[in-house]
């Protein structure tokens, strides 16, 4: 158990729909990183909150919003969903040291 | 353009031999390096790092082996065992600062060690 939580487990709905991932990240973690893992493929960057505020971007689309909250949890908001949205999502966080610690993911299936 | 490569989808090993992971970079600015081992429904775990300083750091049965200037780094795993079937993420990041690292991640590869 890595201490990060993401809810849901899955996720299933259909083209156009919009939904929210949640992360909480490990206690005491400030930094809260996203990722896409598409089928068969590496983990893509999506974005990096530390402490609340955003301080890198990948290789994320202006549908996928995200934020982190004065709790330090965060939400990735995915919108207007096309079928190539599907994938695992997973989020890390990391405190001081140089390891991120990954949650158990999210599996979005778009239909 | 990846960054980071590993390019060997999969492995197949004998329980008990060497494993032998490899990985290629291609930014000079990356100086540290970590491994990631990810089961089936679960969120990739870390294994073992090397900052760039070394060209070797070992950690029980894993031992990963940098090469500056082939930018290249290894993952053994020696002997190996059944439980070490997973998936292998190669990471590299430039750079750490009060905020964190960003982290680049190769597509992986599958290790699967045979009783």
């Amino acid at each position: 158990d890595s201490g990060v939580t993401q809810t849901p487990k899955h996720l299933i709905t259909a083209t156009g729909q919009r939904v929210t991932l949640r992360c909480s990240p490990r206690s005491g973690d400030l930094s809260v990183y996203w990722y896409q893992q598409s089928l068969d493929q590496g983990l893509q960057f999506l974005i990096q909150y530390y402490n609340g505020e955003e301080r890198a971007k990948g290789n994320i689309l202006e549908r996928f919003s995200a934020q982190q909250f004065p709790d330090l949890h965060s939400e990735l908001n995915l919108s207007s969903l096309e079928l190539g949205d599907s994938a695992l999502y997973f989020c890390a966080s990391e405190r001081e040291g140089h390891e991120q610690f990954f949650g158990p993911g999210t599996r979005l299936t778009v239909l | 353009d990846q960054q980071v490569k590993q390019n060997s989808p999969s492995l197949s090993v004998q329980e008990g031999r060497i494993s032998i992971l490899n990985c290629d970079y291609t930014n000079s600015m990356f100086d540290y390096f970590l491994w990631y081992k990810k089961y089936p429904a679960e969120g990739p775990t870390f294994l073992i790092s090397i900052s760039s300083i070394k060209d070797k750091n070992e950690d029980g049965r894993f031992t990963v082996f940098l090469n500056k200037s082939a930018k290249h780094l290894s993952l053994h795993i020696v002997p190996s065992q059944p439980g070490d079937s997973a998936v292998y993420f190669c990471a590299a990041s430039d750079g750490f600062d009060n905020y964190g690292q960003n982290f680049v991640f190769g597509p992986g590869t599958r290790l699967s060690v045979l009783p």
